[in-house]
């Protein structure tokens, strides 16, 4: 069945620095899947934070930015200077032909101030 | 304002109990799901719904039921909760496959 894979359950960054949080995804029903990154604040149900449907797009949102990448089969999420209310959990995720989600185990970010 | 509404947030109920856990979407949302959330794990669907009385099992429906009889409701209902089942479950509705409307989950203990 599909897959995603999220090698880091915790990331904690400074302030102003860059974030990279990794992703790679295998789908053995559709050669290209939808990709998505999924956030969820303290409290909060989980919100789309960013999505591309075609492989070899970019998708931004907020500052953060994924690309999709077929050869390596990775969509990791990156930011140039995250802020403390970016302290959240992010899931990335890919759906095939219907609208089943296959979800990540989740990153959790900390933010130093 | 688009919305996703679970019902309760918290609840704890003793093995053999039976359950209910209510979800509400505001968006007039034809499909809605129930997944939940372990930790380690990432989020499994139980079930999904294409609309009223329209449901389809996800990966993991063993020891559930769901209940959809009006297009902004959707239901889980657990008949003799058991100790596995203690988790966080979240609802979601979606109006196209490429975003879905997640509600704030409702954390379950079954002791």
């Amino acid at each position: 069945g599909d897959s995603v894979t999220q090698t880091e359950g915790q990331v904690t960054v400074s302030e102003s620095k860059s974030l990279i949080i990794n992703c790679t995804y295998s789908a053995t029903s559709i050669a290209y899947p939808n990709l998505f990154w999924y956030v969820r604040y303290p409290g909060e149900g989980l919100q789309l934070l960013l999505k591309v449907i075609t492989a070899g797009q970019k998708g931004s949102s907020r500052g953060f930015e994924a690309t999709y990448n077929k050869e390596t089969t990775s969509f990791h999420l990156q930011k140039a200077s995250v802020q403390e209310s970016d302290s959240a959990v992010y899931y990335c995720a890919l759906s095939d032909v219907g609208y089943k989600l296959t979800f990540g185990t989740g990153t959790s970010l900390l933010v130093d101030p | 304002d688009m919305k996703v509404t679970q019902m309760p947030r918290y609840l704890i109920k003793r093995m053999g109990e039976n359950v209910l856990l209510e979800c509400g979407q505001d968006m007039s949302h034809e499909t809605m799901y129930w997944y939940r959330q372990d930790p380690g794990l990432g989020l499994q669907l139980i079930y999904i719904s294409y609309d009223v009385d329209s449901n389809s099992e996800g990966d993991i429906p063993k020891g559930y039921r769901v209940s959809r009889k009006k297009r902004e409701h959707f239901s889980l209902i657990l008949d003799s909760a058991k100790t596995n089942q203690t988790s966080v479950y979240f609802c979601a509705s979606s109006l196209s496959r490429y975003e879905q409307y997640f509600g704030p989950g409702t954390r379950l203990t079954v002791l």
